[in-house]
């Protein structure tokens, strides 16, 4: 079993739905973080999270400690959301840690 | 500011030949971390890099090396190459004292192929 799974792995919407991505992780950490990968290869930093919640513009990450679970929501989506999105986490550990990542959810919204 | 720079972009190499990709941060940030990207693999850590001292490192056998210099720009060297080498590799570099609770800003990466 991974230490991170994502799901769903793939997920189609229409534009303008609500859509959740969700992350589960089996290990202690320090902080998880959501990323956006275009088609292309770069990777964008969306979010970084110990605790709580944050929002930015249609975007919201959520996170469980207790439950080691997180979300990635977007609010009205827009075809321009179409991305992988990856969750990582930092496994604690003092001053070594170890970043680990979900395989990624692929979302197209379509127009 | 400019962004995080990795050069070159691509790369073929043979299997047994050696590589070394280059990787500038973002100006101010000390901290790099290097990682390899495959389809059946997906994301995977290779270590990470502080003042010119790895930091961290990923469950990667030997053949994977790198190096910060007094710049903060880093090398990352692949000896041996296998046909499993071939990947995305990403680098991405954060300010204040990087590890966890530091944004990560990422690289454009090098898509190597090995043949």
């Amino acid at each position: 079993k991974n230490e991170v799974e994502q799901s769903p792995q793939n997920l189609t919407a229409q534009e303008g739905e609500f859509i959740t991505i969700n992350c589960s992780y089996s290990v202690g950490i320090s902080a998880l973080h959501w990323l956006q990968q275009h088609p292309g290869g770069g990777i964008v930093s969306l979010f970084m999270l110990s605790s709580g919640k944050k929002k930015h513009g249609r975007l919201i990450a959520t996170i469980n400690i207790q439950e080691k679970h997180s979300s990635l929501h977007i609010t009205a989506s827009h075809p321009r959301d179409s991305a992988v999105y990856i969750c990582a986490v930092f496994n604690s550990g003092g001053s070594n840690y170890k970043l680990t990542f979900g395989k990624g959810t692929l979302l197209t919204v379509n127009p | 500011k400019a962004g995080v720079t990795q050069t070159p972009r691509y790369l073929i190499k043979t299997r047994g030949q050696q590589v070394t990709l280059s990787c500038s941060p973002i100006s101010g940030h000390r901290s790099v971390s290097w990682y390899q990207q495959t389809p059946g693999q997906g994301l995977q850590f290779l270590f990470e890099y502080f003042s010119e001292t790895q930091r961290n490192k990923g469950n990667f056998p030997g053949r994977f090396s790198g190096r910060q210099f007094s710049n903060s720009r880093s090398e990352m060297n692949v000896s041996t190459l296998e046909l499993g080498d071939s990947a995305l590799y990403l680098c991405a570099s954060s300010g204040g004292t990087g590890g966890p609770y530091n944004e990560q800003f990422f690289g454009p990466g090098t898509r190597l192929t090995v043949l």
